[in-house]
């Protein structure tokens, strides 16, 4: 079964407005969560989050994470037609399979002009 | 400083023909990883490399899928025979991780990608 669900799997908006994306997780030995972006080609690194209720904020971008509820969710406010793109979701599990990283399906998003 | 280079960024070929990619690490990270991610899904590790050490292959399908990076640099990914199920975009990573008691912690960052079609 999946370890990280993404919600939506997909999201059209017109620019200027605010989106939320959402990252539920479950594995074993929770060490790390992490947000990319990907367009047609290799995922950019965006926020790496391990400690619950710290907001990590990078432009228009923001993202904050409640280990006890295990989710996370970014936050893109302002947003333009460049945000289009594939966001995933990671988890790092520290378990037995160390340092593997667990993706989620990606949110789409669409921006509109 | 440059990316993680791979290569080919495509590559057609017929079921059962072998198939090789190429990727080469951000300089000075030691550990390198191989993921398949099919479309509209998340990538899938297939094997994680720390200098030429596999310590993560659980999920590489050694049937066919081999991998290899003798000096712990450049690392290749070869299919032979490759299969229809086998379309899919083959990302390389690399980060800078160091074992620890506590695991790794460092980021992974992402080549561009082969995007593999059989017919």
């Amino acid at each position: 079964e999946d370890k990280v669900v993404q919600s939506p799997l997909s999201l059209v908006v017109h620019e200027g407005d605010t989106v939320t994306l959402n990252c539920s997780y479950e594995v074993t030995n929770f060490r790390s969560l992490l947000w990319y972006k990907q367009e047609k080609k290799a995922p950019t690194f965006l926020f790496m989050l391990t400690s619950s209720g710290i907001e990590k904020k990078s432009g228009r971008l923001s993202s904050i994470l409640d280990k006890k509820e295990l989710f996370s969710i970014l936050n893109i406010t302002a947003t333009q037609t460049g945000d289009s793109a594939v966001y995933l979701c990671a988890v790092e599990d520290r378990g037995s399979t160390l340092g593997r990283l667990y993706f989620g399906r990606g949110t789409q998003l669409t921006v509109w002009p | 400083e440059a990316g993680v280079v791979q290569s080919p960024r495509y590559k057609i070929i017929e079921k059962k023909q072998p198939v090789a990619f190429w990727c080469n690490p951000i300089s000075g990270h030691n550990t390198l990883y191989w993921y398949r991610q099919n479309l509209g899904q998340g990538p899938e590790l297939l094997i994680r490399y720390e200098n030429e050490e596999a310590v993560d292959d659980s999920q590489l399908p050694k049937d066919r899928f081999s991998a290899e990076r003798l000096k712990g640099v450049d690392s290749t990914l070869k299919i032979q025979p490759a299969e229809l199920g086998d379309s899919a975009v083959y990302l390389c990573a690399s980060s800078s991780s160091r074992r620890t008691g506590t695991g790794n912690t460092d980021t992974q960052y992402f080549g561009p990608g082969t995007r593999l079609t059989v017919l």
